[in-house]
């Protein structure tokens, strides 16, 4: 079965300092990957995805996420942190040709952006 | 362009009353239709998913229900309110990027229930 793990809870960085939410897959086959912000009391808005071709991938509001197929993971990044960029963030996966079947998502990390 | 109306924002409910949220897109035909739920700012819980009308897949059993009457309209239902149905829905869509083998899913501004 398909699962995705975001193994921080929360995730605290300073202003102006790269930032880097973690996310890893597990899934037979070669992934599609997703990222999704959610700011309170807000439905979650689509960053970025990757499907196939350059393991990174940059995405809305100067993020970017790499593909990294030997370790599994997804994580997103971010040169230099906003206050603004605090938020909830989600991974989710899905497998190709899975048709219908809904994406898998990760429990959520917290990212708070400290002035 | 596609968009997706969920209505009401907030909702307050007394524990057995009913409940009836709505969610419809527009700008796109045939879409897959989700509803999810978030407890306490965390984590998304699948609820029920359609791939067309009167199509409905439950992943949680539970005292709510889910109904696509029209192709763009999905609703979620409850007889009897729990206070543990309070929480963060979200309705959310998926099509078929155009020309490509996956599907992209967008998620509606989300209801907060509140049964009390």
């Amino acid at each position: 079965a398909q699962s995705v793990a975001q193994p921080e809870d929360q995730v605290n960085v300073a202003e102006g300092n790269p930032l880097t939410v973690k996310c890893t897959y597990s899934v037979s086959g070669n992934p599609y990957l997703f990222w999704y912000v959610q700011y309170p009391n807000r439905g979650l808005q689509f960053l970025l995805k990757y499907i196939t071709g350059d393991n990174l991938v940059k995405g809305s509001y100067g993020f970017e996420a790499e593909f990294n197929k030997s370790q599994t993971s997804f994580h997103l990044k971010k040169p230099s942190a906003l206050v603004s960029d605090s938020a909830l963030y989600f991974c989710a996966v899905r497998l190709p040709n899975s048709g219908n079947t809904p994406l898998v998502f990760g429990k959520g990390t917290r990212l708070s952006v400290i002035a | 362009s596609q968009t997706i109306h969920q209505w009401p924002a907030t909702l307050v409910q007394p524990v057995g009353s009913p409940l009836s949220l709505e969610c419809t897109v527009e700008g796109t035909s045939n879409p897959n239709l989700y509803w999810y739920r978030q407890a306490a700012g965390r984590g998304l819980q699948l609820l029920f998913y359609s791939v067309g009308i009167g199509q409905i897949s439950s992943e949680v059993p539970q005292n709510l229900s889910a109904s696509r009457p029209q192709d763009r309209q999905f609703i979620l239902s409850s007889k009897k309110l729990l206070l543990s149905d309070s929480g963060f829905y979200l309705c959310a869509w998926s099509v078929r990027a155009s020309g490509r083998n996956y599907y992209e899913q967008y998620f509606g501004p989300g209801t907060r229930l509140t049964v009390t």
